[in-house]
């Protein structure tokens, strides 16, 4: 079968960085991604990882280690607005579909 | 149009009815996904259409679910005989060549 473990809830403070945790045991595996929901909205892209190592874009950074089955979501500087659902995501075969964990719920207090 | 397009926003129905649930995805995409999202919970898998290859049915969880994609664009998610643990946002997202999915608003089913 195919399983993702991330934490469900992580509270910090503005202007804080949190890590958010990602481990799956998928048979196969293309890519980790994550994606941020706020209330009621649609899911966004924020990340892919294809490859070991460590992606930034901006304020997020995303790190994967496909040894450890392993991979990490790095928000720096947070703000208010960063408050949302967390997803992680992982690329299986066959064909490719994507399998989400149960996400996390991040709060951002003042 | 510019993003993922999925009718109707909102549906209510009573138990025992069939509903469809549409899905407009971005022009050129050719990766289709459908997912169930309940209250507070993860996106759970349902379907998958790639081009012209057969959909991966495996999330669909009875045989009351079915989906098609006619001419490799607008998806319609079928549910039969609805029963009120089907209550749930149905998402849809198209996938770009990057593997970037776009997701639609969601298509809000409430079954009584």
């Amino acid at each position: 079968g195919q399983s993702l473990e991330q934490p469900s809830e992580v509270t910090a403070v503005e202007g804080a960085i949190v890590q958010i945790n990602c481990t799956y045991q998928t048979s196969g595996f293309y890519g980790l991604s994550w994606y941020q929901q706020h209330d009621g909205g649609a899911p966004t892209f924020l990340s892919y990882n294809g490859l070991d190592g460590l992606e930034e874009t901006g304020r997020f950074s995303s790190f994967l280690s496909r040894s450890d089955s392993y991979g990490y979501l790095l928000l720096q500087e947070l703000q208010m607005k960063d408050s949302a659902s967390y997803f992680c995501a992982v690329r299986v075969p066959p064909g490719g579909k994507l399998i989400f964990g149960q996400g996390t719920e991040l709060s951002v207090k003042p | 149009g510019a993003g993922v397009s999925q009718s109707p926003s909102n549906k209510v129905t009573e138990k025992g009815k069939d509903v469809e649930l549409r899905c407009d995805p971005i022009s050129g995409h050719t990766a289709l996904y459908w997912y169930r999202q309940s209250l507070g919970q993860g996106l759970e898998f349902l379907i998958y259409f790639q081009g012209n290859s057969a959909p991966d049915k495996s999330g669909l969880p009875s045989d009351r679910f079915s989906a098609e994609r006619t001419g490799g664009s607008v998806s319609t998610l079928t549910i039969q005989r609805t029963q009120q643990e089907d209550s749930a946002v149905y998402l849809c997202a198209s996938r770009a060549e990057t593997g970037e999915l776009f997701f639609g608003e969601g298509s809000r089913l409430t079954v009584l």
